[in-house]
């Protein structure tokens, strides 16, 4: 299967707090993406780390690749109540179908 | 940049109707690509578009599915006739260069669809 399987399916935590999602695929992959969706509303592209990369980071996010484990983490420091989403990571292979596709996601709950 | 524009964003039919769901991408994009995203199955590829040319639609569930992209501003995605199995959220993206640049894709807020 080509798409990542993220974990916990749920997270629940205090505003303040860091939330850590973790993210398993079984490909080679050229890189691997996060998304996050809020309530009835689409996806959004939230970083993308290289396979070449290690870790990457973007504001409150972190990134973390071991392509040897093929496993991914996201980070959210100093978590607030806006960022209660459901968060998705999405491995695009280094050859083939090229198309993104998800697992279930992580529920994140800020608890303000 | 008004990104990926749905239409409707909610749709109420009765089984047997005939459903048309329509995407306009972000101008520029060269890659669009029609999901679906329930609660049972969560979000699944149906069909994607290069250059307004389909190139994967092994996602597609069943012959009732048909997507078209006329041109490069416009999608669309058909059911007919439609069952109440195919009530979920569909969701349009577009993306420039996916495939040499692997860049993001951009979501629309997606069609409800409810069969009845």
């Amino acid at each position: 299967s080509q798409q990542g399987e993220e974990d916990p399916q749920a997270l629940s935590i205090q505003e303040g707090e860091n939330a850590t999602m973790n993210c398993s695929y079984k490909t080679s992959i050229n890189n691997l993406q996060w998304y996050r969706q809020n309530s009835g509303r689409g996806l959004v592209h939230l970083i993308l780390i290289r396979s070449n990369e290690r870790e990457k980071h973007s504001g409150r996010l972190r990134v973390t690749l071991d392509t040897s484990k093929k496993s991914s983490s996201l980070l959210i420091t100093a978590s607030r109540a806006a960022d209660t989403a459901s968060y998705f990571c999405a491995p695009v292979l280094d050859t083939g179908r090229r198309a993104l596709t998800f697992g279930s996601g992580t529920r994140l709950q800020v608890q303000p | 940049d008004a990104g990926v524009i749905q239409s409707p964003r909610h749709e109420v039919t009765e089984m047997g109707q005939e459903v048309t769901l329509r995407c306009k991408p972000i101008s520029g994009h060269d890659y669009l690509f029609w999901y679906r995203q329930t609660m049972m199955r969560g979000l699944e590829l149906l069909i994607y578009f290069n250059n307004n040319v389909p190139i994967d639609d092994s996602g597609m569930p069943e012959d009732r599915f048909s997507a078209k992209m006329p041109n490069a501003s416009f999608s669309t995605l058909k059911i007919q006739p439609s069952e109440p199995r195919d009530s979920a959220v569909y969701f349009c993206a577009s993306s420039l260069a996916f495939g040499q640049r692997n860049s993001p894709l951009h979501f629309g807020n997606g069609t409800r669809l409810t069969v009845t």
